[in-house]
């Protein structure tokens, strides 16, 4: 079965430039959290959604990152005037309702290098 | 938000059994604990949950004591393939939800 897919796989940007990444849950999930990991580092929260509604923005490491969803499905995490501190792997997650017992199903990632 | 505390890294040899504690002091009453299992260019993967007391699945087994401070993954008879870097997952579920992993644990098995 289809499960989390994110796009693209790899990005390549210069510094100043924006960015966006995509994430496609699995159907029927309607929570969604977005992560983001450094080179040998472990995961960094950065938002979680339930449904269309993000109700912790808290992890969101500066005003230049945002994340919408739409429809409640697919997600973008856009990154705006993108620093090289901002290299990293962004992973995005989905589980079925956002519980503590949810299970977390995690897309392959997509790494972000900014030159 | 609850903290977590693990160990940096582990070796160990095929066959053996791999302990991996995790601290987690300030856990809230409603949190679980969830451990995830991380390979090189992939996302993690979901391993076990429990929130006290042990719980055993086809993979290893959870053994959280009486005050959930801590708890400690159990892997039984390890292979080449268990190397991977192990999360601790801390995490309840309220209008503000927050998730704190742990850095993580790199497990190595060698042959």
């Amino acid at each position: 079965g289809a499960g989390v897919s994110q796009s693209p796989s790899n990005k390549v940007t210069e510094k100043g430039k924006d960015v966006e990444l995509r994430c496609d849950p699995i159907s029927g999930h309607t929570a969604l959290y977005w992560y983001r990991q450094s080179l040998g580092q472990g995961l960094e929260f950065l938002i979680y959604f339930q449904g269309n509604s993000a109700p912790d923005k808290s992890g969101l490491p500066s005003d230049r990152f945002s994340a919408e969803r739409t429809g409640g499905s697919v997600s973008t995490l856009t990154i705006q005037r993108t620093q090289q501190e901002d290299s990293a792997v962004y992973l995005c997650a989905s589980s079925l309702a956002g519980g503590p017992t949810d299970t977390q199903y995690f897309g392959p990632g997509t790494r972000l290098t900014v030159l | 938000l609850a903290k977590t505390t693990q160990p940096i890294s582990m070796d160990s040899y095929e066959g053996q059994e791999v302990n991996i504690t995790c601290s987690h002091n300030n856990i809230a009453t409603n949190d679980y604990i969830t451990w995830y299992q991380q390979f090189p260019s992939q996302g993690p993967r979901f391993i076990i949950q429990g929130y006290k007391t042990k719980v055993t699945n086809e993979v290893a087994s959870l053994f959280i004591p009486a005050d959930r401070k801590s708890s400690t993954l159990s892997l039984p008879r390890v292979s080449l393939s268990d190397t991977a870097v192990y999360y601790c997952l801390v995490g309840s579920y309220a209008v503000d939800y927050k998730l704190s992993f742990g850095a993580g644990t790199t497990v190595t098995v060698r042959a």
